[in-house]
């Protein structure tokens, strides 16, 4: 199975701040690399996949890049409606696999 | 608007077996990959189980974890998802979402757009 490390495993930063994530896949999965958001008590969001791409929905702000196993994830100009749990997940090959997630709080 | 509406959690014995659904709107399961991913209290995400679309002759795949104990599965004329999960264990406990996926460029197929889960309790 493909493992997904994912770091840190949470963050503080302030409204305005620039944040950035990372993933590694234990071994390549070339740009299949999804991320997601998720608040407390909600179901996640999709934010990214084929490591860079933006679901329609979702702001500018984010932006991700990163291919074979070295992946991130950033945030620019962090907003109050960002601090949530960021997950990504490779979808490379069976069995899917989440990192553990990166709690982004405030500081 | 696409809508995914999960039902079917609840308090089930270690042992036990449940079924859950997700019924949708907006969209023909049929047509679509769908995903089960579990949430256990205050961990992260792990993905259960998949059944790919009409065109791949609804193929599934599970995680070692539940293979051989969940059975996913679709009901076209119900336009529903459903997950069967038996010999349940105290860690089976968590909010089981079902969710939406979508293919990349390269025909690998990703999860697009979740539902909002239903909680499974496994205890005596």
């Amino acid at each position: 199975d493909i493992q997904m490390t994912q770091s840190p495993s949470s963050l503080s930063a302030s409204v305005g701040d620039r944040v950035t994530i990372k993933c590694r896949a234990s071994q390549g999965i070339t740009t299949h690399i999804a991320w997601f958001q998720q608040k407390p008590g909600k179901a996640p969001k999709s934010l990214i996949y084929a490591a860079s791409t933006l679901q329609s929905d979702v702001s500018s702000r984010f932006s991700a890049s990163g291919y074979g196993t070295d992946f991130s994830l950033t945030i620019t100009s962090l907003q109050a409606e960002d601090f949530a749990t960021y997950y990504c997940q490779h979808y490379h090959t069976y069995p899917l696999t989440f990192g553990g997630g990166t709690k982004v709080e405030i500081k | 608007e696409v809508q995914l509406v999960e039902s079917g959690g609840g308090l089930v014995q270690p042992g036990g077996s449940l079924r859950l659904s997700c019924a949708a709107s907006g969209l023909t399961l049929s047509d679509h990959y769908m995903d089960w991913v579990r949430q256990a209290p205050g961990k992260g995400l792990e993905w259960v189980a998949r059944i790919r679309n009409r065109d791949r002759r609804d193929t599934t795949e599970y995680a070692a974890s539940v293979k051989g104990k969940f059975t996913i599965s679709r009901d076209d004329s119900q336009n529903s998802l459903f997950l069967h999960m038996t010999s349940l264990k105290t860690e089976d406990t968590a909010v089981y979402f079902c969710a939406r996926a979508a293919g990349d460029r390269d025909g690998h197929y990703y999860v697009a757009y979740w539902g909002q889960g239903t909680l499974v309790t496994v205890s005596s």
